[in-house]
């Protein structure tokens, strides 16, 4: 069974432009969370999708960050206009559907953003 | 809100060595406990959970209490091996939904 699947696992921009962050959770898993580590720093919640839905997007910044999980295809992490600030790994965790409160997420292995 | 709180690293120990990182949180109801490892490069692991009060979670020798009267998880290892090597996180859960709340992580390097 797949686990959490990242990519790109390595992304550079310059400032301005647009990256495209893709996860594709476990296979039988419709829940999504996309947290943020910044560099020696802790990971915080940015958002928690459903298919079709956004759950919670408390942790999303008000400008620039969008986040999707279609129905088909993988969900996709948004970021317009980068700066440097936003420079950081970007984790993507699913859970399955039967059992969403337990609080166990599987995370995949990061994409690494690095803005110049 | 919720927070979680660990000890500052990073935390460096030689092999066989008696492993403590500290723990504490901050929650409005009942949460879930959790500790997960990162390795280099890699995403985050569940290690161990815990889900009510005086659960003692425990994998791969590693061991953790849920503590409410003193809100503590605190991470335990007897003796510790080259391949502990890694970032520990607390987490909790809050009871609506699987968001994690995370602690800053401790970085632990286990020497030979």
């Amino acid at each position: 069974n797949a686990g959490v699947m990242q990519n790109p696992r390595h992304l550079v921009r310059r400032r301005g432009q647009e990256a495209r962050l893709r996860c594709s959770p476990m296979k039988g898993h419709s829940h999504v969370y996309w947290y943020r580590q910044l560099p020696e720093e802790g990971l915080k919640f940015m958002v928690y999708l459903q298919k079709e839905n956004i759950i919670d997007e408390s942790g999303m910044p008000k400008e620039r960050f969008s986040a999707e999980f279609p129905k088909e295809g993988p969900s996709i992490l948004r970021i317009q206009q980068v700066v440097r600030g936003d420079s950081a790994a970007y984790f993507c965790a699913s859970s399955p559907l039967s059992d969403p409160n337990t609080g166990e997420l599987f995370f995949g292995e990061g994409s690494r953003l690095t803005v110049l | 809100g919720n927070s979680v709180t660990q000890m500052e690293g990073p935390v460096t120990l030689s092999e066989e060595a008696f492993l403590t990182i500290n723990c504490t949180y901050t929650a409005t109801g009942y949460p879930s406990l959790f500790w997960y490892v990162q390795y280099p490069g890699e995403g985050l692991q569940l290690l161990l959970k815990a889900t009510k009060a005086d659960d003692k979670g425990s994998n791969k020798g590693f061991e953790a209490t849920y503590r409410k009267e003193t809100t503590s998880f605190h991470l335990e290892k007897g003796s510790v091996q080259v391949s502990d090597s890694a970032v520990y996180f607390c987490a909790l859960s809050e009871t609506s939904g699987s968001r994690l709340t995370f602690g800053e992580g401790t970085q632990l390097t286990v020497n030979p």
